[in-house]
């Protein structure tokens, strides 16, 4: 059973224009949401996290926004650069439950192609 | 300041075998987690290890096992290796138990 789940395996965005990656969750336990990024041959670098008491949260050109009703969050890219072409991993904790330890659960990934 | 690293970076072995996998986790971290990033997959939670002390695990046999180490480094030993097990294993490492997580660059694992 998938807890976190990046239900469009690949994106294509022109250069400039804006990039909406999409998440759904299913634990309500989960509290606290991070986006990662990945290159091939790398591990997953930390790009932007939001807490289940905030609806948004922007850094730079990311903004990721949470929709606690709909389990849902989104991740926003604006504007899009070649080098933002990397695969894309949302990942959920209990981070404030009490539950222990601090487990992320990861999606697939999307893979996002940004084209000059 | 210096990330997480991990060694070896690429590593093959017969089924049946054991493995270890290194990490050093970043300078002032006392808080090291274990993935395991199958083809196509998102990572999976092995186990967390906080001060020296496993903190939480995932849904891995007990031939998973680790270590901690007084400078806060860690070990993935992998007993009796499985066909299923070939895959890319990261560590992570944080500054305490609920702060963001920093991944190394991974050891790929092949089990033939």
């Amino acid at each position: 059973d998938q807890q976190v789940k990046q239900n469009s395996p690949s994106l294509s965005v022109q250069e400039g224009r804006i990039s909406i990656l999409n998440c759904d969750y299913t634990n309500s336990m989960f509290d606290y949401f991070l986006w990662y990024k990945k290159y091939p041959a790398e591990g997953p670098t930390f790009l932007i996290s939001i807490s289940s008491i905030k609806d948004k949260n922007e850094d730079g050109r990311f903004t990721v926004f949470l929709n606690k009703s709909a389990k849902h969050l989104s991740l926003h890219i604006v504007p899009s650069q070649p080098g933002d072409s990397a695969v894309y991993f949302c990942a959920a904790s209990a981070r404030y439950s009490g539950a222990g330890s601090y487990q992320l659960t990861f999606g697939k990934g999307t893979k996002l192609s940004v084209i000059p | 300041e210096t990330g997480v690293t991990q060694s070896p970076t690429h590593l093959i072995k017969t089924r049946g075998q054991q493995v270890t996998l290194r990490c050093s986790s970043q300078s002032g971290h006392n808080t090291v987690s274990w993935y395991q990033q199958a083809l196509g997959q998102g990572p999976q939670f092995i186990f967390q290890y906080y001060r020296e002390e496993e903190n939480g695990r995932g849904n891995f046999p007990p031939r998973f096992s680790g270590l901690q180490f007084p400078n806060y480094s860690s070990e993935l030993n992998v007993n009796a290796l499985e066909l299923d097990d070939s895959a890319l294993y990261l560590c992570a490492s944080s500054l305490e138990q609920f702060t963001e997580a920093f991944f190394g660059q991974g050891t790929r694992l092949t089990v033939v």
